[in-house]
């Protein structure tokens, strides 16, 4: 089967640093990517991993472990607008379907 | 400026009742995709498209049902089969297998 898991929640502080991880198992791979949603909007992206190893941008980087089936994506210097949904999503095979994880909802306190 | 445009942003169905929710785009994208949210879930894929005058079926297809007549416009039609339609519909598109989607704003369908 296919399988994307992601922490439903997590709350941090503004200023600090937050870790999501998440893990898959899926047919093929081609790529994972990471978007951020908020509340009633579309996805928005945020990074793409398709090589092992740490992608950094800006406040933003994304960790790849293909042969562990993980990755994880770190915000830096919290603000309040990150509270949102950040989505993992795997692309498979032939690279035209994607698999969305249930994401996790982030909420930054004062 | 190129982008996808979905329409209505709130769309009311009736019992019984079919809709139609538009999806275009100009970004002259080959694969198109339709997905719904569900509160608290993740994006599910209902139909989606790689070419012209041609879709395939994803996870949550029954009581779907969608055309590819031109390379611009993916429309979605939620049949009356559908039991549980309401939800927030997006629509995607992707240039090549490697890129991000580009999302459009999205629909939100309730029940009346």
């Amino acid at each position: 089967g296919q399988n994307i898991d992601q922490p439903t929640e997590m709350t941090a502080t503004e200023g600090a640093i937050v870790q999501i991880n998440c893990t898959y198992q899926t047919s093929g791979f081609n790529g994972l990517f990471w978007y951020q949603q908020h509340a009633g909007e579309a996805p928005t992206f945020l990074s793409y991993n398709v090589l092992d190893g740490l992608e950094e941008k800006g406040r933003f980087s994304s960790f790849l472990s293909r042969s562990k089936g993980y990755s994880y994506l770190l915000l830096k210097e919290l603000q309040m607008k990150d509270s949102a949904s950040y989505l993992c999503a795997v692309i498979n095979t032939g690279g035209f379907k994607t698999i969305f994880g249930a994401g996790t909802r982030l909420f930054v306190k004062a | 400026d190129g982008g996808i445009t979905q329409s209505p942003k709130y769309l009311f169905r009736k019992e019984g009742q079919n809709v139609t929710l538009s999806c275009e785009q100009n970004l002259n994208h080959d694969a198109m995709y339709w997905y719904r949210q569900d509160p608290g879930q993740g994006l599910r894929l209902i139909y989606y498209s790689q070419i012209v005058n041609d879709f395939q079926k994803g996870d949550i297809a029954e009581g779907y049902s969608v055309s590819r007549e031109k390379k611009e416009s993916f429309p979605l039609t939620v049949t009356s089969a559908q039991k549980n339609p309401t939800a927030f519909y997006l629509c995607a598109s992707i240039g090549q297998g490697d890129q991000p989607q580009h999302f459009g704003d999205g629909t939100r369908l309730s029940i009346l």
